[in-house]
Parts: C-alpha cells; sequence; structure tokens
C-alpha cells in the first residue's frame, strides 16, 4: 500500500528559529516525486517545495529545503529563519506514474513571535 | 486565468439534496483532479481528467458522486442524494500534464475550495 506518514500532528517554533517537519512513506515503486505543500486558513494549498526520487540532492527553495533519505523513505521538511507567515498546516504528499498524489495527515504548524 | 478558482466557496444543503461545485483549471493545463478533505484530515483522491481520455474515477467513494469536464476547461463535481458524512472541502487542482509515464509528476496547482456542509 502506498501511504503518507507525518508523525507529529502539531509543532511551534519561535520567529527566526529554525524547525524540521518530519514524513515518511511507503511505496515499492521506484520512480516518483515527492511535495511538501503548505495551508493556511484560507484553504489555499501552495506548492513549497518538490523533489523527483532519481535525484539524490536535496531540493531547496529560500528557507525552506529537504532531507531526502530514499533507503529510509524519508523526506523531511526544514524551515530557516521561521516567519509568522509560516504559520499553516504542511502536508506531505508523493506521486506515482498513476497522477494520484497521495497525502499524509498534515502538521500544524505555529511560530510564535 | 491566474490560478484555479472553484465555485461556490461555501455551500450548505440538507440532507438528501444534489449538489455542484464548479472547478475552473489554469488556461492550458490538461490535467485536472478532484480531491476531498475531510476535517483535519489529509486529501483524498476522487477523480482525474486527462485531455480526452477516460478520466480515472477509481476514487469516488460511491455512485452519488459524478464527475463532468468540459474539453479542457471546466469541471463539474456533482454529489446526488447528499449525506452528512458527505460534508468536507472539495478541492480542485490542476496541472500541465499527466499521463504517467516520463510526463508523471507535474506539479498540481490547487483552487481555494468548497466548504461544504450537509445538515
Amino acid at each position: 500500500a502506498q501511504t503518507v506518514t507525518q508523525s507529529q500532528p502539531e509543532m511551534s517554533v519561535q520567529e527566526a528559529e529554525t524547525v524540521t517537519l518530519s514524513c515518511t512513506y511507503d511505496t515499492s515503486e521506484n520512480n516518483y516525486y515527492l511535495f511538501w505543500y503548505k495551508q493556511p486558513p484560507s484553504r489555499q494549498m501552495i506548492l513549497v517545495i518538490r523533489q523527483e526520487a532519481y535525484k539524490q540532492q536535496n531540493a531547496t527553495e529560500n528557507r525552506f529545503s529537504v532531507n531526502f533519505q530514499k533507503a529510509a523513505k524519508s523526506f523531511s521538511l526544514k524551515i530557516s529563519d521561521s516567519q509568522l507567515g509560516d504559520t499553516a498546516m504542511y502536508f506531505c504528499a508523493f506521486i506515482l506514474n498513476t497522477d494520484k498524489l497521495i497525502f499524509g495527515t498534515g502538521t500544524r504548524l505555529q511560530v510564535f513571535p | 486565468g491566474a490560478g484555479v478558482s472553484q465555485s461556490p466557496s461555501n455551500k450548505v444543503t440538507e440532507k438528501g439534496k444534489d449538489v455542484e461545485l464548479r472547478c475552473d483549471p489554469i488556461s492550458g493545463h490538461t490535467a485536472l483532479y478532484w480531491y476531498r478533505q475531510r476535517l483535519g484530515q489529509g486529501l483524498e483522491f476522487l477523480i482525474y481528467f486527462q485531455g480526452n481520455s477516460a478520466p480515472d474515477k477509481s476514487g469516488l467513494p460511491s455512485d452519488r458522486f459524478s464527475a463532468e469536464r468540459t474539453g479542457e476547461s471546466v469541471s463539474t463535481l456533482t454529489i446526488q442524494r447528499t449525506q452528512q458524512e458527505d460534508s468536507a472541502v472539495y478541492l480542485c487542482a490542476s496541472s500541465r500534464t499527466s499521463g504517467g509515464g516520463a510526463l508523471f509528476g507535474d506539479t498540481q496547482y490547487f483552487g481555494p475550495g468548497t466548504r461544504l456542509t450537509v445538515l
């Protein structure tokens, strides 16, 4: 079965600090893509970062970076210099060639001033 | 348009009534997806359309759910004889392409969703 597990229902961090959100997934496939999406209270799902499974280099996008460990099937998100606007639900997801995104249950991140 | 749009933003209906939810994808995107998000949960895949190919309906939870798409534009998700367990946010997404093989994995861009409440 294809599953995504986010073991941290809630996290909090102080503004300007660094926080890491964890994600593990399960698939027997070798070729897939991984994503982190952010969902603020507006409900809009916003792409944060994307990683191709065949690439060993970890993706980065400004203050956001991932630690992709393919053998361990782990895909954590690191947010550096946290900002108040980072407060949101964060969803880890992956996609196989079936084109269906498979989502975890999310981590609620609260950034405190 | 600039992004995926959905209407209505919120819909309250009575149990047993039919509802229609609309999605306008990003212009030029050939793939369109519907997902359901129950309170406090991640997204569940419902259905997707790719160009003129037959849609993948494997995620539809019951025959009360159906969806149509006009060419490569607007899509409508219809829920007949709504039940209280249908209450959720229904999200639509589009991507440039899909279709498996080397083409899969294009980023899906989401609309703001429709919050459906069945009383």
